[in-house]
């Protein structure tokens, strides 16, 4: 079965503080794909990145920096130097290679305190 | 290049009610999704289509009717609707190989009374 576990339900943090958003999933494939959406209060969904099962290299870009870990299973998302522009939900999402369909986490929900 | 379009933005039904929502995309893609979501529960598969002519169920298919005649279309139905069907609904689609990333239209915030 394929699932992904937001443990976070909410998160405050003062500006300028860091903070990590948790994710962990569950999946018998060998291949699959873990996903980051950000859903400012606007409501879009906007895509911030996809990782491969096969590419366990941390990503950085930004502020932005993502934890791939496959012994672990978790795929954990850190801010650094949180803005007021970072208060968003953010989902965490699983694909499978041989499949379209795509498992979403409940969100965690951050606000950033100016 | 719009990206991935739905129609309305907001609409409210009285029980019972049908309605279709519109969802477009210009990206010549074979995947297209409808998701609904709730508060505390994230988004949700509705139906899925991986091509013209080709629809599946997601994970709470029951009270939707979805069809795929083109490939840029992909509505989604609500035949009668129910109080419980108050969520907001998004499509989204991707390109024909599974490892493309999913781009999200604006969504529909729906409202049934």
């Amino acid at each position: 079965a394929q699932k992904v576990t937001q443990a976070q339900t909410e998160i405050s943090v003062v500006e300028k503080e860091d903070v990590t958003l948790d994710c962990v999933y569950e999946t018998r494939d060998t291949t699959y794909y873990l996903f980051w959406y950000k859903q400012p209060p606007s409501g879009e969904l906007v895509f911030l990145i996809r990782r491969n099962s096969f590419d366990e290299q941390n990503e950085i870009s930004g502020r932005y920096s993502w934890n791939f870990q496959k012994s672990t299973s978790s795929f954990n998302f850190t801010i650094t130097a949180s803005q007021v522009v970072d208060s968003a939900v953010y989902f965490c999402a699983l694909q499978s290679y041989t499949g379209n369909q795509f498992y979403f986490g409940t969100g965690t929900s951050l606000t950033v305190i100016p | 290049n719009a990206g991935v379009t739905q129609t309305p933005k907001f609409q409210v039904l009285k029980t019972g009610q049908s309605m279709t929502l519109q969802c477009a995309q210009d990206m010549n893609h074979e995947y297209m999704s409808w998701y609904r979501q709730d508060p505390g529960m994230g988004l949700r598969l509705i139906h899925y289509s991986v091509g013209a002519g080709i629809t599946d169920q997601g994970e709470v298919p029951n009270g939707y009717n979805v069809s795929r005649s083109t490939t840029e279309d992909f509505p989604l139905r609500l035949l009668s609707a129910a109080p419980s069907q108050t969520s907001v609904y998004f499509c989204a689609s991707s390109a024909s190989q599974g490892e493309e990333t999913q781009y999200f239209g604006p969504g529909t915030r729906l409202l049934v009374l």
